[in-house]
Order: C-alpha cells, then structure tokens, then sequence
C-alpha cells in the first residue's frame, strides 16, 4: 500500500535550517510529484509547492520561495525539503502529499518548532 | 489566491445523523475540490477528489457535491470513527488552497 514516512519532530534555534525527509513506499517514486503543505494553528493549511520526482523540477508557492528548498533522492525514494533562517514563524506542522488528484496519499506530518 | 470559506467550523451531531459541510471558492475552480479528515497525530486522509469522486477505500456513506464555487461534503449516517476535523482544498488555480477546517464533534 501507499504509504509516506516522514521523519521525526524537530526543534532548531532561530536563523538555523533543518531539513526533513519524506520516503514513500507501495509504487513507483518517480511517477508521481511530491507536495509539500504546512499547517498552522492560526493560519490554517498553506500550499508550499511541489517536486517532480523525476527529473527534479520544483515549483514552490512565491510565498515559500528562499524559504523552502525541495529536493528528491530517487535512489532511496525520499523526498526531502530544507526550511532556511528559521523564524518562531515557521513553528508549524508540515506534511508530504502524493501529488495525484491535487493530493491523494499524505504523510504524517513532522512537528517543527523553532525556540531559543 | 482562491480564498476558500468553509463552513461551518464546528459541528456537534450525534451517531447516525446526516451532517453536511460546506466550501465555497472566491472564483470558479471547476470541478477540482477535494476533501480531506485529519485526526490528531495522523496523515490526513483523501476522502472525496475532483467533486464527487469517493477515493479508494472510503465508505460510501461519503459524498461530495457540488460546482464552479460551491461545494458541499456530505456524511450519510455518521459512524464513531467519521469524528475529527475536515477540510476542503482546490486544485484547479495554483497555488492550491484550503479551506479552515470543520471540527465535527460527537454530540
């Protein structure tokens, strides 16, 4: 079956990156783009864009854009996204989707907190 | 952006009940409106793509209606397991866009 497994919570220091993964399993990685969406409590659900997994294309949300870099490893399946000059801003949720039907199969979301 | 309204934001019912919620889009989006139920801690789940089209494993009990910028999810007989949170989300217009989410609550 499909499944999308994303990495562990993470808790960076302002100004510092992080970089979170997402590795698929149950079809072909390559056939299909990955999106990347993060959620907020108050401001709800936001489109950061997405990665062909192919031939490792990004589109990214002009919001998103010097904030988030999309990446792929084929060899592995896993897709992965780096948040740059974090911000308390960026505490949030973020999720992996197959991008199919606008989102078909989604991942379980990573918990990223920025603190001092 | 197409700004997406969701409707109502909480919803208290009772097992068996028939519940609706609804999305409307600030323009047309055609048919290109999913719905979605997240539970705390879990992938959110595809329910309903494209309007009306119920995604695999999804009881049918789930239907989706709807055109051009109104939108509605409906729940036929509301089973234990259906509470939690559920959004809507276009994909006609980049980038896409969600709706707020409705809280569906056991009564």
């Amino acid at each position: 079956q499909v499944q999308l497994q994303q990495s562990g919570a993470e808790l960076a220091k302002p100004g510092s990156s992080v970089k979170i993964s997402c590795k698929a399993s149950g079809y072909t990685f390559t056939a299909y783009d990955i999106s990347w969406i993060t959620q907020t409590t108050g401001q709800g659900l936001d489109y950061i864009g997405y990665i062909n997994t192919g031939s490792g294309g990004t589109y990214y949300n002009e919001k998103f854009k010097g904030k988030a870099t999309l990446t792929v490893d084929k060899s592995s399946s896993t897709a992965f996204m780096q948040l740059s000059s974090l911000t308390p801003e960026d505490t949030a949720v973020y999720y992996c989707a197959r991008r199919v039907n606008g989102g078909d199969y989604w991942g379980q979301g990573v918990m990223v907190t920025v603190s001092s | 952006d197409v700004q997406m309204t969701q409707s109502p934001s909480l919803l208290s019912a009772s097992v068996g009940d028939r519940v609706t919620i609804n999305c409307k889009a600030s323009q047309n989006i055609n048919k290109y409106l999913n719905w979605c139920q997240q539970k705390l801690g879990e992938a959110p789940k595809l329910l309903i793509y494209n309007t009306n089209n119920l995604q695999t494993g999804i009881p049918s009990r789930f239907c989706g209606s709807g055109s051009g910028t109104d939108f509605t999810l409906t729940i036929s007989s509301l089973q234990p397991e259906d509470f939690g949170t559920y959004f809507c989300f276009q994909h006609n217009s980049w980038p896409l866009t969600f709706g707020s989410g409705t809280k569906l609550e056991i009564k």
